[in-house]
């Protein structure tokens, strides 16, 4: 059963406009979200990150909304770049397990039409 | 140099064979893992390690085995190699102090096993 959900495999968008990545949870325990930015032949980047306690962090061109309510987690990109092209990985976490592990969704390859 | 080197980059290898895929890294943190990713799944943990005498299976171990041989050297061992071990395999180290943001991951071995 899969606790990390992102449903849409693949998204394309214009430079310039608005790209948003979508992520559902199952795990009520879940208190910690990341998305992590992957390129080809790379292995997976910190993006950004955000704590059950918010509803909202920014960084620069990136904001992830978080709605508990939902179990719902975005990644807005705004604007979008070509640079930006690349496979978007949610995950989740929390805080009692210690270790932090990471459980990740499938991912998103998000490509960014010039 | 790279804070996670992963070795080999590539590697193919044949059904029923012992292969090793080797970790170092330069960050000192403590916390060492092995992910594996397969196409259109998301990186799904095998094992982990917090120090040298601490070895905790993931949620995919069986098939797999590890060596923690130092701080900096976590290895990852398929004694029997099968095809469906075919998959793309990342190592990443953590700072707990920085947990769970604090996570960097190698480039990755693509391992093919025909």
């Amino acid at each position: 059963d899969q606790q990390v959900k992102q449903n849409s495999p693949s998204l394309s968008v214009q430079e310039g406009r608005i790209s948003i990545l979508n992520c559902d949870y199952t795990n009520s325990m879940f208190d910690y979200f990341l998305w992590y930015k992957k390129y080809p032949a790379e292995g997976p980047t910190f993006l950004i990150s955000i704590s059950s306690i918010k509803d909202k962090n920014e960084d620069g061109r990136f904001t992830v909304f978080l709605n508990k309510s939902a179990k719902h987690l975005s990644l807005h990109i705004v604007p979008s770049q070509p640079g930006d092209s690349a496979v978007y990985f949610c995950a989740a976490t929390y805080s009692g397990a210690g270790s932090y592990q990471l459980t990740f969704g499938k991912g998103t390859k998000l490509s960014v039409i010039p | 140099d790279a804070d996670v080197t992963q070795t080999p980059r590539n590697r193919i290898t044949k059904t029923g064979k012992r292969i090793m895929l080797e970790c170092s890294q330069t960050k000192g943190h403590d916390r060492m893992y092995w992910y594996r990713q397969d196409p259109g799944l998301g990186l799904r943990l095998i094992y982990y390690s917090f120090d040298v005498k601490d070895i905790n299976k993931g949620e995919i171990s069986d098939g797999y085995s590890v060596s923690r041989q130092a701080q900096a050297k976590f290895s990852l061992s398929l004694e029997s190699a099968i095809p469906n071990q075919t998959a793309l395999y990342f190592c990443a180290t953590s700072d707990p102090m920085t947990a769970p943001r604090g996570y960097t991951f190698g480039s990755g071995t693509r391992l093919t096993v025909v």
